[in-house]
């Protein structure tokens, strides 16, 4: 069936590194990605989108790529600081509208 | 306000308990979202109200019952629970329903049923 999922479940990286979170998805008709962020005890913050026209975005810190040819997703976070530790999840829209979320990786920073 | 108000945040309820979840939002939002998350889990679309009217059910026990008293306002509820109903319970809103996607999430209720 149709799913959205994520390459690794945890990713551990070094205070100051840049991070890469993947994530693929089968929808080809998914035409509107986003990443959330979800800090524990929290609910999931947006934390950048991309429209299936558009190949990269970019924000503060964060990159969205997306790659429709293979069917991928990532979220780069440049100079990754302990207040990124987090789940990541990605999710995506189709032609019904309905968000799904991925399965989501852990991001644990080291100091 | 950019904010989705949930109360309470923590909820323990018996099996033989009836409670209510409730949900505010003050963006002039018109679509509003339940969604369930187990712990280490994604989370799932439970309902969407649109303008008010229920337009997803997404096949949730009849035990979970949404209400929409108004446009700013989401109430889920609770009866006859049973323990795998422990969960996070999200409320989100956004703007129309096709703006599922940059919907604004509420913190969430923790619900163990015990």
């Amino acid at each position: 069936g149709e799913s959205v999922g994520l390459h690794l479940p945890t990713l551990s990286v070094q205070e100051g590194d840049n991070s890469i979170i993947n994530c693929a998805y089968s929808n080809s008709a998914s035409d509107y990605f986003i990443w959330y962020k979800q800090e524990s005890g929290k609910g999931p913050q947006f934390i950048i989108d991309i429209r299936s026209n558009m190949d990269k975005r970019q924000g503060q810190r964060v990159t969205v790529l997306l790659n429709k040819t293979v069917k991928h997703l990532s979220l780069q976070i440049a100079a990754t600081q302990p207040g990124d530790s987090a789940v990541y999840f990605c999710a995506e829209t189709g032609a019904n509208s309905k968000l799904t979320f991925g399965k989501g990786i852990t991001l644990s920073v080291r100091p | 306000d950019t904010e989705v108000t949930q109360t309470p945040k923590h909820l323990v309820m018996g099996m033989t308990n009836k409670k209510s979840l409730k949900c505010e939002q003050h963006m002039g939002h018109r679509a509003m979202y339940w969604y369930k998350q187990k712990a280490k889990k994604p989370p799932e679309l439970m309902f969407v109200y649109s303008y008010e009217k229920l337009s997803i059910n997404e096949s949730v026990p009849s035990r979970f019952s949404p209400e929409c008293p108004n446009s700013s306002l989401l109430n889920l509820h609770l009866h006859a629970l049973q323990p795998e109903d422990s969960a996070l319970y999200l409320c989100a809103s956004s703007q129309d329903r096709l703006g599922q996607g940059e919907a604004f999430f509420g913190q969430g209720t923790r619900l163990t049923v015990v």
